[in-house]
């Protein structure tokens, strides 16, 4: 089975663009999370999503948004980039089954360089 | 989910075995244990998760003693590429608790 794909794997924008970030997960899993991480704060939640809605949301500014298609794909949106979004941003996907405990497997993340 | 602590960095020769020890004093009854490895530029990996007493899979061993404050995850005869960082977490990792809030990890170095 596939892992969690993202594209692109890196991407260099300027302050001001927006961006988007694409991430499959695994096939049958519905549950889509994505993660911001940098050296200076680690690695923080941004928001999750199941079944097209958004479910769970970190404390990130709302530059940052996302959305979820029925096939469970998602994407993820930055607008106004600053250069303090510069970033790994890792995606990961979960079944999400009722009255278990959970895993969640990351994609290899798509780095963004903002200048 | 509950507050993590866990060494910033551990050396180890290859071969030997490696013990990191998490604390969680404030661990809730439904709360689990899991533990995730990282490399750099590399999404997180799931490692082991357990609830209590001993869990062993074919990467590490994952040992929880009976009042649950700590754990410590243990990597048997590591070799160069077990260098990464370890994330301890705790908490209800149950359908629609996707949150996951990672600490700094302990970076484990291997040496030849």
């Amino acid at each position: 089975k596939a892992g969690v794909t993202q594209t692109p794997r890196y991407l260099i924008k300027t302050r001001g663009q927006q961006v988007t970030l694409s991430c499959s997960p695994i096939s049958g899993h519905r549950s889509v999370s994505w993660y911001q991480q940098t050296p200076g704060q680690g690695l923080q939640f941004l928001f999750e999503y199941f079944s097209e809605t958004q479910r769970n949301k970190g404390n990130f500014p709302g530059r940052f948004s996302g959305r979820q298609f029925s096939n469970s794909r998602s994407e993820m949106n930055v607008s106004t980039l600053e250069l303090g979004d510069s970033a790994l941003y890792l995606c990961a996907s979960s079944l999400s089954v009722a009255g278990r405990q959970e895993t969640q497997y990351f994609g290899p993340g798509t780095r963004l360089l903002v200048l | 989910l509950a507050k993590t602590t866990q060494p910033i960095s551990m050396d180890s020769y290859e071969g030997q075995e490696v013990n990191i020890t998490c604390s969680h004093n404030n661990i809730a009854t439904n709360d689990y244990i899991t533990w995730y490895q990282q490399f750099p530029s590399q999404g997180p990996r799931f490692i082991i998760q357990g609830y209590k007493t001993k869990v062993t899979n074919e990467v590490a061993s994952l040992f929880i003693p009976a009042d649950r404050k700590s754990s410590t995850l243990s990597l048997p005869r590591v070799s160069l590429s077990d260098t990464a960082v370890y994330y301890c977490l705790v908490g209800d990792f149950g359908a629609g608790s996707y949150q996951l809030t990672f600490g700094k990890g302990t970076k484990l170095s291997v040496i030849p």
